[in-house]
């Protein structure tokens, strides 16, 4: 079990809006860690999407964003395009005994 | 542009040493904080091991025991040996650079370059 909760799969027609969620607890998220996002496209390494809960790395499309609110965190992407077909992962850190950098365990996004 | 490629056997023995190599070009290895992070099969992503400039470290406490992380700043490359490897071992095995905004805080690290990724297998 992930330490950091997300929906297994969400999907979306292209053109539409979808969010994905990230869980976590008042030993990660909530003790206000930064929260990132990675894309990984089918066969491929992670890339860095959202850094530090809201900022984009350069070349990344403004139809993504991020953001934090108490214990969780979102993914917001916009103008779905079949391109983004992929799984999302979130990523911050947890101070409880383990006190290690954790990941969700992923949402496959799915382009209808 | 920075480009990590990580290097090793693709098979390994239950009982015995992993052993990994990521090679690093276009930044120094030696001005950043780098990782290990790992994926099994089918699976998500999980934290191994960061290697920082000073060239102290820190480990996942699951694998703290049997793990070792290492830089060789001559050849800009920097290691990763897991011992007593098991089936459960078995997975994508990636190297990443650490970045983090000017407060230098932890708790804002993040994993802003990787590489392509190798697949260890575990099996007699």
């Amino acid at each position: 079990q992930s330490v950091l909760t997300q929906p297994p799969s969400v999907s979306g027609a292209p053109g539409q809006r979808v969010t994905i969620s990230c869980t976590g607890s008042s030993s990660n998220i909530g003790a206000d860690y930064h929260v990132h996002w990675y894309q990984q496209l089918p066969g491929t390494a992670p890339k860095l999407l959202i850094y530090g809960d809201t900022n984009r790395p350069s070349g990344v499309p403004d139809r993504f964003s991020g953001s934090k609110s108490g214990t969780s965190a979102s993914l917001a992407i916009t103008g779905l395009q079949a391109e983004d077909e992929a799984y999302y992962f979130c990523q911050s850190y947890d101070n409880s005994l383990s006190a290690t950098w954790v990941f969700g365990g992923g949402t496959k996004l799915t382009v209808l | 542009q920075v480009q990590l490629q990580e290097s090793g056997p693709g098979l390994v023995k239950p009982s015995e040493t992993l052993s990994l190599t990521c090679t690093v070009s276009g930044a120094s290895i030696s001005s950043y904080y780098w990782s290990w992070i790992r994926q099994p099969p089918g699976k998500g992503l999980e934290w191994i091991a960061n290697i920082y400039d000073n060239g102290s470290t820190k480990h996942n406490p699951s694998v703290k025991s049997r793990v070792t992380i290492s830089a060789d700043t001559s050849k800009n490359q920097f290691s990763l040996k897991l011992s007593s490897v098991t089936a459960a071992d078995t997975a994508v095995y990636y190297c990443a650079r650490v970045s983090v905004d000017s407060s230098g805080w932890y708790g804002a690290f993040y994993f802003d370059h990787w590489g392509q990724g190798t697949l260890v297998t575990v099996s007699s």
